[in-house]
């Protein structure tokens, strides 16, 4: 079945350090690819998506490209801020999971002032 | 435009009892998904309505149920609690049923916690 695999974290950086935080999946098709942030005691805030390959989802400084000869969607910022702790989760929907989201494990990241 | 609303956000029960969790999706949005969120297993997809109709359900026991309402409000139900049913339960709404590309906005969930 459908699945996503994430980098494990904690990842422990230093404010205006560069951020990559790795998206490996396994789909049949083409799925949809999404990045979600969690902030502490809150629920989940989409942060970018990309709908097919090639496809750069962007937004408040995060980027990822849909890769799909490496079926990646690596998550990149050029600078990061304390504000931007967080857990970041990776998820696909696909037409063979009826589209429902399929989440990786989450990865906290945390950013030292 | 409001957000996606969930009542409680707190609630402690013991094993055995039952428990209903609100979810009010953004305005005009028809489609309501429940997760369920534990440090162990992640987030698991439960079930998504649609026009008052379940769509899709995970992989989970009966005893996790849900419904929505006309007005696109949602509940779902967890009988006979277990103690691993503590979790964080997020909902989460979009205009039409999942598909290619379309962007769920979750709410802030509901923490339960079984004794």
């Amino acid at each position: 079945g459908d699945s996503v695999t994430q980098m494990e974290g904690p990842v422990t950086l230093s404010e205006e350090a560069f951020l990559t935080i790795n998206c490996t999946y396994t789909a049949t098709g083409y799925p949809s690819l999404f990045w979600y942030v969690q902030y502490p005691g809150e629920g989940l805030q989409l942060l970018l998506k990309a709908t097919k390959a090639d496809d750069k989802g962007s937004n408040k400084g995060f980027e990822a490209t849909y890769r799909k000869e490496t079926t990646s969607f690596h998550l990149e910022k050029g600078s990061v801020q304390v504000s931007d702790s967080a857990v970041y989760f990776c998820a696909l929907s696909a037409g063979d999971s009826n589209y429902q989201l399929i989440w990786g494990a989450g990865t906290k990241l945390i950013i030292k002032p | 435009k409001a957000g996606v609303t969930q009542t409680p956000r707190y609630l402690i029960k013991t094993r055995g009892q039952q428990v209903t969790l609100s979810c009010s999706p953004i305005s005009g949005h028809r489609s309501v998904s429940w997760y369920q969120q534990t440090p162990g297993q992640g987030l698991q997809f439960l079930f998504e309505y649609f026009s008052e109709t379940q769509r899709n359900k995970g992989n989970f026991p009966g005893r996790f149920s849900g419904r929505q309402f006309s007005n696109s409000r949602s509940e779902m139900n967890v009988s006979t609690l277990e103690l691993g049913d503590s979790a964080l339960y997020l909902c989460a709404s979009s205009l039409v049923p999942a598909g290619v590309g379309e962007t769920q906005y979750f709410g802030p969930g509901t923490r339960l916690l079984v004794l």
